[in-house]
């Protein structure tokens, strides 16, 4: 098992529609969780982090956390055309501090 | 601030070659990390710094490659000789601490070994 698996993609929404990007990890103790932004061609950047169960929102981003089921999410509401790109899930492991980032998940939003 | 700075960005050797990857990390950030990219295998810590020495280094492939960082403004990753299977997106990335801290990446440098 992977120690983070997402969906590659690409996931494909319209416009305006929601997009809900998924991340599971194996490590049961994990207890940081970000989302990393990564565009073709150029780094990743951070766009959510996430400590405690249940939700946080930040503008137009959601994320969502559920340690029992070791899941979380992304939610993008009102996608746009700009939020194409790899989304990278990383999970903090807890005996090391290190991040372990999924392969990400590409979305692609069309008009 | 100006943020991460890498170089080369591109960089096509032959197999056999030495290769020297450099990287500036944010003034101030105690923590520096050298991750790859590919496709198959997505984004991979290779070794992190904490004030300048190599704390965790599990993720060094083999032998070929080695990192240093001699001082808090300058770190480099080196692949000798370089092999085909080495061709990548290598990130250098700073942040202030680790744990729960934002990491802020450099713009890579894109290695082809041919």
């Amino acid at each position: 098992q992977k120690e983070v698996e997402q969906n590659s993609g690409p996931l494909s929404v319209p416009e305006g529609a929601i997009a809900s990007l998924n991340c599971t990890y194996s490590d049961r103790v994990s207890q940081s969780f970000f989302w990393y932004r990564q565009y073709s061609g150029k780094s990743p950047e951070l766009i959510m982090s996430i400590y405690s169960n249940g939700d946080k929102e930040d503008g137009r981003f959601t994320a969502q956390l559920n340690k029992a089921s070791q899941y979380v999410s992304l939610l993008i509401r009102d996608s746009q055309p700009s939020d194409s790109a790899t989304y990278l899930c990383a999970p903090e492991s807890y005996n090391t501090d290190k991040l372990i980032f999924g392969t990400g998940t590409r979305l692609q939003v069309f008009p | 601030d100006a943020g991460v700075i890498q170089s080369p960005r591109h960089e096509v050797t032959e197999m056999g070659q030495e290769v020297t990857l450099r990287c500036k990390p944010i003034s101030g950030h105690d923590y520096l990390f050298w991750y790859r990219q590919t496709m198959m295998r997505g984004l991979e810590l290779l070794i992190y710094f904490n004030n300048n020495v190599p704390i965790d280094d599990s993720g060094m492939p083999e032998d070929r490659f080695s990192a240093k960082m001699p001082n808090a403004s300058f770190s480099t990753l080196k692949i000798q000789p370089s092999e085909p299977r080495d061709s990548a997106v290598y990130f250098c990335a700073s942040s202030l601490r680790q744990g729960g801290n934002t990491i802020y990446f450099g713009e890579g440098s894109w290695l082809t070994v041919v």
